[in-house]
């Protein structure tokens, strides 16, 4: 299976600041099949990006995905204070469908 | 609007079984994939498995495969997922997914979850 391995495990930042979360595959990704996903404690997850770099509906352009193959990043532009939740890539290429451990994104 | 409500959790002892079910509305069910996803006390996702929308395809995760059984009744708009031989391991929320439209492995709604807990 494909493992995903997210860094960092926490990053602390504060309001405004910008955001970088990494997702790194062990095999090649084809096709972009990456998503990111949201969580706040006590919700269920909440789609962000899919095909490495598309947004959701609904979701603010401060979000961006880039990457291919096995690199991936998630990127936060002015960070705002509902923002910071755990953040989950996920694969879909091919199958079982993994998620990567998580990044905590908290308040600096 | 997108709804999926998930029931059937409950505490059970190792080595029995439990049946979940997702109910849900305010989409055409009997078009899209489907999946099952958890998550462990404090811990990350896990995906479970996935059915295609009429049924035919299936696949497990490596950890399920064998004690799992994913289905869906398109007639009453539910999924399912079987849980067989339980271990203290799959003791988890689940939540089940709806795959987006033409890109079914991505999970765009989600339910609420159903806590499963497996102890003796």
């Amino acid at each position: 299976e494909i493992v995903l391995t997210q860094s960092p495990g926490t990053l602390s930042l504060s309001p405004g600041e910008r955001a970088t979360l990494s997702c790194r595959a062990s095999q090649s990704v084809s096709s972009s099949y990456l998503a990111w996903y949201q969580q706040k404690p006590g919700q269920a997850p909440r789609l962000l990006i899919f095909g490495a770099s598309s947004r959701a509906t609904g979701i603010p352009d401060r979000f961006s995905g880039s990457g291919s193959w096995t690199e991936f990043t998630l990127t936060i532009t002015r960070l705002e204070p509902e923002d910071f939740a755990v953040y989950y890539c996920q694969q879909y290429d091919i199958s079982p469908f993994t998620f990567g451990q998580g990044t905590n994104l908290e308040i600096k | 609007q997108v709804q999926l409500v998930e029931s059937g959790g409950g505490v059970v002892q190792p080595g029995t079984s439990l049946r979940l079910s997702c109910a849900a509305s305010g989409f055409a069910f009997s078009s899209y994939t489907m999946h099952w996803v958890r998550q462990a006390p404090g811990k990350g996702l896990e995906w479970v498995a996935i059915i295609s929308y009429d049924g035919s395809s299936k696949y497990y995760a490596d950890s399920v495969k064998g004690r799992f059984t994913i289905s869906r009744d398109n007639s009453k708009n539910t999924l399912y997922l079987q849980m067989n031989s339980l271990r203290a391991e799959d003791t988890a929320v689940y939540y089940c997914a709806r795959g987006k439209w033409l890109v079914r492995g991505v999970l765009d709604y989600w339910g609420q979850g159903t806590l499963v807990t497996v102890s003796s």
